[in-house]
C-alpha cells in the first residue's frame, strides 16, 4: 500500500509562514489534495491538484508537489488557521490514502 | 449550496449492526460518486467505501470488506452504509463526502458526520 508521511505538528507565530510537508514515494507524479479540519468540525477541502484553491479559500494558502514531497504553505498565518491538515492521494491500486495529519498551532 | 447530512449513528455492541444514511441536496446527486470516510477519536481520516453515481461500481477499504455494504437511492438523493459484524475498531465519526475528479479523485464536500460507538 502507499504511505503518506506528515509531521505530527507545526508551530508558527502569527503573521509568519507555516510549511506542512507530505512525503510519499514519487508523490510528485501524483495529484495531491489537502483538507483542513478544525476541532469539532468536518474536514474542508482547501487545496486540490497540488496547488489549486477552491473558491473561498484565501490566497494565503498555496501548494507545491515535486519528487517525494508535497507541501502546503500558509503565509501570514492567522489564529483562525489553527487546525489539523491532511494530505490525500488516490490511485486505482490503493484507492484513497490520507496522511496522518499535521496539527498547526499558532503561538 | 451543497449539503450532506448523515444520520443513523449510535451505540452498538460488538457483532451488532447499524445502518447509516446520508441525505444530499444542492447538486445532481446521481452525477457524483460518493464516499464514506471515518475518523476514530483523536485519529486521522480513513477511507471506508466508494460508490459510483449509478451504483454500478463499488469499492471498500480492506478493514471493512465483507462486513460493510454501501448503496444509494438516487430517487431519494440518499447514500447508505450497512455495517454488520461491528468491532470495537469501527468506533468512529463517519462522514459522507461528495467525490469529484481533478487529476485524481478527491472529496470536495463533506457532511458533519454521525458518530458510531461499538462497545459492550
Amino acid at each position: 500500500s502507499y504511505v503518506l508521511t506528515q509531521p505530527p505538528s507545526v508551530s508558527v507565530a502569527p503573521g509568519k509562514t507555516a510549511t506542512i510537508t507530505c512525503g510519499g514515494n514519487n508523490i510528485g507524479i501524483k495529484s495531491v489534495h489537502w483538507y483542513q479540519q478544525k476541532p469539532g468540525q468536518a474536514p474542508l477541502l482547501i487545496m486540490y491538484s497540488d496547488n489549486d484553491r477552491p473558491s473561498g479559500i484565501p490566497e494565503r494558502f498555496s501548494g507545491s508537489n515535486s519528487g517525494n514531497t508535497a507541501t502546503l504553505i500558509i503565509s501570514g498565518v492567522e489564529a483562525g488557521d489553527e487546525a489539523d491538515y491532511f494530505c490525500q492521494v488516490w490511485d486505482s491500486s490503493y484507492d484513497y490514502v490520507f496522511g496522518d495529519g499535521t496539527r498547526v498551532s499558532v503561538l | 449550496e451543497v449539503q450532506l447530512v448523515e444520520s443513523g449513528g449510535g451505540q452498538v455492541k460488538p457483532g451488532g449492526s447499524l445502518r447509516l444514511s446520508c441525505t444530499a441536496s444542492g447538486f445532481t446527486f446521481s452525477s457524483f460518486h460518493m464516499n464514506w470516510v471515518r475518523q476514530a477519536p483523536g485519529k486521522g481520516l480513513e477511507w471506508v467505501s466508494s460508490i459510483s453515481g449509478g451504483g454500478e461500481y463499488i469499492y471498500y477499504g480492506d478493514s471493512v470488506k465483507g462486513r460493510f455494504t454501501v448503496s444509494r437511492d438516487n430517487a431519494k438523493n440518499s447514500l447508505y452504509l450497512q455495517m454488520d459484524g461491528l468491532k470495537d475498531d469501527d468506533s468512529a465519526m463517519y462522514y459522507c463526502a461528495r467525490v469529484t475528479y481533478s487529476g485524481s479523485y478527491l472529496c470536495d464536500n463533506w457532511g458533519q458526520g454521525t458518530l458510531v460507538t461499538v462497545s459492550s
